[in-house]
């Protein structure tokens, strides 16, 4: 079983609606939580990031962590044609980076998202 | 541009080849890491440099993958004897001193025929 599971999709929506993706993961030692955004053929790039449990908004982006049930979500709101990428969620945790540890972080397999126009 | 980067973008070599990709991190970052992506995956871990040591290597990173950061500053990473297997997105990524934000790079592509 993978550290972190996540929905593979591919998922596909009309433009302007609500989109939820989730992942799930069973490292209890995870602290940190991200999710990235990449498109085709480019490197990952960082759009949320979470410490713990709790909910952080950022424009249309809500990102919610349920550490008690190894849960976290990323909600687009008024999903845009521009949004139609994979999304991946990554954590880490654990170690100290001042004593040497690499702190990496660990990614699910990514959701393939497109938003019709 | 004062992000990460990455060459070449794309790496094309037959099987058996040797081939060294070349990662330039973000300036003021001193720790880099090196993953690996293949088809409808996420990246894999594959090594962490702080400064100019190792500190830490995945099993996936065989015999015939070296990786060096000789100054600190700029990293390579070598595959000698390619496999077919190999051929995936090379991705390198830096990180600052405070935060757990990686920046990524826009990775290599290696297709090995």
């Amino acid at each position: 079983q993978k550290e972190v599971e996540q929905d593979p999709g591919p998922l596909s929506v009309p433009e302007g609606a609500i989109v939820s993706l989730n992942c799930t993961y069973s490292n209890s030692a995870f602290q940190y939580f991200m999710w990235y955004r990449q498109y085709s053929r480019k490197g990952p790039e960082l759009l949320m990031y979470t410490y713990s449990s709790g909910n952080k908004e950022d424009g249309r982006f809500t990102a919610q962590v349920d550490k008690s049930s190894k849960y976290i979500s990323l909600f687009i709101r008024d999903s845009q044609p521009s949004d139609s990428a994979t999304y991946l969620c990554a954590m880490s945790g654990g170690g100290s980076i001042s004593s040497g540890s690499a702190r990496q972080l660990t990614f699910g397999s990514g959701t393939q998202l497109t938003v019709l126009p | 541009d004062t992000g990460v980067s990455q060459d070449p973008r794309h790496k094309i070599t037959k099987r058996g080849q040797n081939v060294t990709f070349r990662c330039d991190p973000i300036s003021e970052h001193n720790r880099l890491y090196w993953y690996r992506q293949t088809l409808g995956q996420g990246p894999e871990f594959l090594t962490y440099f702080q400064n100019e040591a190792q500190l830490e290597k995945s099993r996936l990173l065989s015999d015939r993958f070296s990786a060096e950061r000789p100054k600190g500053s700029f990293s390579t990473l070598e595959i000698q004897r390619t496999e077919q297997g190999d051929s995936a997105m090379y991705l390198c990524a830096s990180r600052g001193l405070v935060g757990e934000r990686l920046y990524f790079g826009p990775g290599t592509r290696l297709t090995v025929t």
